[in-house]
């Protein structure tokens, strides 16, 4: 049983680059849920997928930003002219359509930096 | 407005000391869900816990435990005998049922560091 799975680890790039994340959930899992973590802060959300389909958007998801979901399996989210501001843990997270179930089962997470 | 609160920033114990992590919330919902992780250096969130707004009955499990009270909006988390291999940064987590994305909202987290 694997469990949620981010790539790449590590990302370095250079201001004003465009950079992309992937991110593979546990199988079965329909809901899927994309956090940003800053250094000392507790994790933010960004966006919620269900099955394909975005549901929900944070106002920390400005237009440089673009999350998809094309068949409800792995999700990619995509920064364009990355900032400074940028650099952060992108976090991933998952869970099943369950009423019992609503702990969200959390990726290794990927970490960019922009230089 | 959705909040949850930590104000213990860091905590030092040495082994083997009983430590209670604190957490605050506040929400509207009648129906809500409050959860513990810890994140270790690795950085991967572990789910540890979770309580239902609906259930407010005290548990324990393992060396851990925990003391849900709404009147008070505190959800708190006790680890017993600490250990070494406890030293991570421990979230408290709101997630609200009315919202139908279940996202949650995170506390700062608090550091626990446990010395030999």
């Amino acid at each position: 049983d694997t469990g949620v799975s981010q790539n790449p680890r590590h990302k370095i790039t250079k201001r004003g680059q465009n950079v992309t994340f992937r991110c593979d959930p546990i199988s079965e899992h329909n809901r899927l849920y994309w956090y940003r973590q800053t250094l000392g802060q507790g994790p933010e959300f960004l966006t919620y997928f269900q099955n394909e389909a975005q549901l929900e958007k944070s106002r920390l998801l400005s237009d440089r930003f673009s999350a998809e979901r094309p068949k409800g399996s792995f999700s990619t989210l995509e920064i364009q002219r990355t900032e400074q501001g940028d650099s952060a843990m992108y976090l991933c997270a998952s869970n099943p359509e369950n009423v019992r179930v609503h702990e969200q089962y959390f990726g290794p997470g990927t970490r960019l930096t922009v230089t | 407005a959705q909040k949850v609160t930590q104000a213990q920033t860091e905590i030092s114990v040495v082994e083997k000391e009983d430590v209670t992590l604190d957490c605050v919330y506040e929400t509207r919902d009648t129906t809500y869900y409050l959860f513990w992780y810890k994140q270790p250096p690795s950085g991967e969130l572990v789910f540890l816990i979770r309580r239902n707004s609906f259930d407010e009955q005290n548990e324990i499990s393992g060396r851990y435990s925990w003391n849900f009270q709404k009147s008070t909006s505190s959800f708190n988390f006790t680890i017993t005998a600490s250990q070494v291999v406890d030293s991570a940064v421990y979230f408290c987590a709101l997630s609200e049922g009315t919202s139908g994305t279940y996202k949650y909202i995170f506390g700062t987290g608090t550091r626990l560091k446990v010395l030999a």
